[in-house]
């Protein structure tokens, strides 16, 4: 079973432009989930999206948006990019969209999108 | 709110030694712990989750955590470390019920020496 596909892999962009980063989640997982990754602040929630709808969102500016389609694949767009925004970008799988008593949450990530901006 | 605190983030043993990284936990409400292990240019794979059903948890690669609630702690062990373990070591804590978002920790970078 194929794992979490993350494209692309690596990509150098400058101030000012936007970016758009894809993720298909595994066979059968509905719920994607991104996360921001930096030396500075760690591993940071961004956003979850179930059945092509954000059901979580984390405490990052209007640029950071997403968005999932109707197969569960999902991308998310930074505009107008920052310095700051330099950062492994994972999304991450998971097989239902609620935890309840046999979903324990767990997440299946896959290898990111390492963003540099310059 | 919830919250994980890491406790070192650099931890040095030697081939063959005892692991232990720590993790305390802060939540509101009765919390799933897990910790997740990250090799260089990879993404984050699980070792072992805590459910609210047994306290001692074991996970692969040889390791195990032990669910505290009187110390909120949430410690990873392994008893005698490999090369291959060398890695960052993440736990993270989510809410029961609640929908999927998991807060980490600083994160614990774990070198193995011959």
């Amino acid at each position: 079973k194929a794992g979490v596909t993350q494209t692309p892999r690596y990509l150098i962009k400058t101030r000012g432009q936007q970016v758009t980063l894809s993720c298909s989640p595994i066979s059968g997982h509905r719920s994607v989930s991104w996360y921001q990754q930096t030396p500075g602040q760690g591993l940071q929630f961004l956003f979850e999206y179930f059945s092509e709808t954000q059901r979580n969102k984390g405490n990052f500016p209007g640029r950071f948006s997403g968005r999932q389609f109707s197969n569960s694949r999902s991308e998310m767009n930074v505009s107008t990019l920052e310095l700051g925004d330099s950062a492994l970008y994972l999304c991450a799988s998971r097989l239902h969209g609620e935890q309840g008593a046999g979903n324990t949450g767990e997440l299946f990530f896959g290898e990111g999108s390492r963003l540099t901006v310059l | 709110a919830q919250s994980v605190t890491q406790l070192g983030s650099h931890v040095s043993v030697s081939e063959g030694a005892l692991v232990l990284l720590r993790c305390n936990y802060s939540s509101s409400v009765p919390p799933y712990l897990f910790w997740y292990v990250q090799y260089p240019n990879q993404g984050l794979q699980l070792l072992l989750k805590y459910t609210s059903a047994a306290t001692l948890v074991k996970g692969i690669n040889g390791f195990e955590a032990e669910f505290k609630k009187s110390e909120t702690s949430f410690h990873l062990t392994k008893p005698s470390a490999h090369m291959s373990d060398a890695a960052e070591y993440f736990c993270a804590v989510s809410r029961m019920g609640g929908y999927n978002k998991l807060i980490f920790g600083a994160g614990t970078r774990l070198a193995v020496h011959p």
